[in-house]
């Protein structure tokens, strides 16, 4: 068991371009979350997978943002057109269900220029 | 809509203290709440976990409270270390929202 991974760490794009980032989580966590989090702010809620099916996705999810669990491993989040205002750390996190505890990854840095 | 709240947004404290730190929120019916521990650009670090039929949990020098009825929890930190020194942040888990909801955090210095 080696934890929730993200890739990249860091990502720095120019404004208009799509990017995309994975999240691998701990196996046998059925649960996957997607948040993200400002400088100051505590996580804000995207979108959660119940294995492979995506259950609840936020208003701050605009039609630009897709995320995906093909096989209820892994999952992509992709941010199409990015703006400035996607600057961000995207955290992802697993559980093994509804009322077990939340493991976060490191998280992907976004920068856009 | 659940909203946490935690305050004081910063703590300062001198190596050694005992030090409480509050997190509040404003929907009851949470399955649990969750503290975490954040370093600058890292992900969090989960600390404890306490079930909404629970009333504390303990971890080494931490101890963490639950008062469901009035939206309240505390984490308690015992001989504060400069090793401690992060941002905390609590999440509740509400039973009608299969996401937690986190609050802005406590960051905490504590000086050697």
């Amino acid at each position: 068991d080696t934890g929730v991974s993200q890739d990249p760490r860091h990502k720095i794009t120019k404004r208009g371009q799509n990017v995309t980032f994975r999240c691998d989580p701990i196996s046998e966590h059925n649960r996957l979350y997607w948040y993200r989090q400002t400088l100051g702010q505590g996580p804000e809620f995207l979108t959660y997978f119940q294995n492979e099916a995506q259950l609840e996705k936020s208003r701050l999810l605009s039609d630009r943002f897709s995320a995906e669990r093909p096989k209820g491993s892994f999952s992509t989040l992709e941010i199409q057109r990015t703006e400035q205002g996607d600057s961000a750390m995207y955290l992802c996190a697993s559980s093994e269900g509804y009322n077990s505890p939340l493991h976060f990854g490191n998280g992907t840095r976004l920068t856009v220029t | 809509k659940q909203e946490v709240t935690q305050i004081p947004a910063a703590l300062s404290v001198p190596e050694g203290e005992n030090l409480v730190l509050n997190c509040s929120f404003t929907d009851s019916a949470i399955y649990n709440l969750q503290w975490f521990r954040q370093d600058p650009g890292k992900g969090l670090t989960s600390l404890l976990l306490i079930q909404s039929s629970q009333r504390e949990q303990t971890s080494g020098r931490l101890n963490a409270s639950l008062d469901k009825s009035s939206g309240r929890s505390t984490l308690y930190i015992a001989a504060s270390q400069p090793g401690d020194s992060a941002t905390y942040l609590c999440a509740a888990y509400n039973t009608n929202a299969g996401k937690s909801t986190f609050g802005d955090g406590t960051t905490l210095t504590v000086k050697p």
